[in-house]
């Protein structure tokens, strides 16, 4: 079985401070790794994702992510945080193969951004 | 541009009414889905389908149905057998493979 761990509920940060959102995860092979955003009464929009190559992922919005196998973990980062970074972030992760549809996600992280 | 259309954005319900919640796409893709979502609690998996004419239950199945009949729709029915059905409803689709889901803009159901 997979699963995702985000064990901040929420995360304060002010604004043009670096930000990390933590996320581990555990799934049997290599995984496919995602971040979404939530903002309020919207659904969730993709921001990144890790399927191979380089640990280092680019994203949407100026974010980037972290793959790290050996902490099975994908953090969340951005250099300098805007108050409009202020959302619901979720991580998820999918396993190899073929037949394989499912995400499993994370409980989600409030970020809040103060200005 | 293709994606996925829920509506209404807003329903209401009174206490012992069914309703149906809309969830159509036009990306071509296999699976859909359909989630819960309450404050503090994350996204929980209602139903999922992979193919037409086929679905099955996920987390919190109970006092909800779900029909397939197309590749394009995956309607939710909210029943009156659900006790506690104020909440934000999402439905997503997905391919096999390294993609991950497209979520519509959501629901959001509330008993009075």
């Amino acid at each position: 079985a997979q699963s995702v761990a985000q064990p901040e509920d929420q995360v304060n940060v002010a604004e043009g401070n670096p930000l990390t959102v933590k996320c581990t995860y555990s799934v049997s092979g290599n995984p496919y790794l995602f971040w979404y955003v939530q903002y309020p009464n919207r659904g969730l929009q993709f921001l990144l994702k890790y399927i191979t190559g380089d640990n280092l992922v680019k994203g949407s919005y100026g974010f980037e992510a972290e793959f790290n196998k050996s902490q099975t973990s994908f953090h969340l980062k951005k250099p300098s945080a805007l108050v409009s970074d202020s959302a619901l972030y979720f991580c998820a992760v999918r396993g190899p193969g073929a037949g394989s549809y499912q995400l499993t996600f994370g409980k989600g992280t409030k970020l809040s951004v103060i200005p | 541009d293709g994606g996925i259309t829920q509506s209404p954005k807003y329903l209401f319900r009174k206490e012992g009414q069914n309703v149906t919640l809309s969830c159509e796409q036009n990306l071509n893709h296999d699976a859909m889905y359909w989630y819960r979502q309450d404050p503090g609690q994350g996204l929980r998996l209602i139903y999922y389908s992979q193919i037409v004419n086929d679905f099955q239950k996920g987390d919190i199945a109970e006092g909800y149905s779900v029909s397939r009949e197309k590749k394009e729709s995956f309607p939710l029915t909210v029943t009156s057998a659900q006790k506690n059905p104020t909440a934000f409803y999402l439905c997503a689709s997905s391919i096999e493979g390294e993609r991950g889901y497209t979520f519509g803009s959501g629901t959001r159901l509330t008993v009075v």
